[in-house]
């Protein structure tokens, strides 16, 4: 069985542009999260698609959005990039939003804002 | 606001001895607390967990303890390993958000020959 796929794996954009990166998920897996990896920060939660509808959201601002689609394939944009959004963007697929303990994640796609 | 602490950023092991990570939450609120293993390059991959009902839970060399009075809970591995030599992450999550885990800045473990 394929495991989370992300792409691209790394990007390079430049401040105020915009960004869109890409996850499908496990086979059968319903339920995507996103988290921004930064250098001293850990993994930080920034949200939660299942059956197309976001179910949880974290602390980030509104220029960081996603979608669902109906294959499950999530994607997340980042409008108006800044600086500091440079980091390491995982996603993680479980069959469902109750089991953490299943929850896989992808290689990530490292994204570098100059 | 940290929510899940862990307070060393590295952890040096001779091969065989045993490894205790540390973790340290504020949130009274979790009910859930997971580690996860990661190598460079890679995404986090899941190592053990442990409900706030338990106090133990063994997994062959990997054994979480919790201890909700304190909010502290540890990973301890052994015997420990070269390969096991990785960046471990403690993670936490409340009820009904089983998805949305709040993780700590990680430990990185070398295990030395």
């Amino acid at each position: 069985k394929a495991g989370v796929t992300q792409t691209p794996r790394y990007l390079i954009k430049t401040r105020g542009q915009q960004v869109t990166l890409s996850c499908s998920p496990i086979s059968g897996h319903r339920s995507v999260s996103w988290y921004q990896q930064t250098p001293g920060q850990g993994l930080q939660f920034l949200f939660e698609y299942f059956s197309e509808t976001q179910r949880n959201k974290g602390n980030f601002p509104g220029r960081f959005s996603g979608r669902q689609f109906s294959n499950s394939r999530s994607e997340m944009n980042v409008s108006t990039l800044e600086l500091g959004d440079s980091a390491l963007y995982l996603c993680a697929s479980s069959p469902n939003p109750t089991s953490s303990e299943k929850l896989f994640f992808g290689s990530g796609t490292q994204l570098s804002v100059l | 606001d940290q929510q899940v602490k862990q307070n060393s950023p590295s952890l040096s092991v001779q091969e065989g001895r045993i490894s205790i990570l540390n973790c340290d939450y504020t949130n009274s609120m979790f009910d859930y607390f997971l580690w996860y293993k990661k190598y460079p390059a890679e995404g986090p991959t899941f190592l053990i967990s442990i409900s706030s009902i338990k106090d133990k839970n063994e997994d062959g060399r990997f054994t979480v303890f919790l201890n909700k009075s304190a909010k502290h809970l540890s990973l301890h591995i052994v015997p420990s390993q070269p390969g096991d030599s990785a960046v471990y992450f403690c993670a936490a999550s409340g009820a009904g958000t089983a998805s949305k885990l709040t993780f700590g800045t990680g430990t990185r473990l070398q295990v030395t020959l």
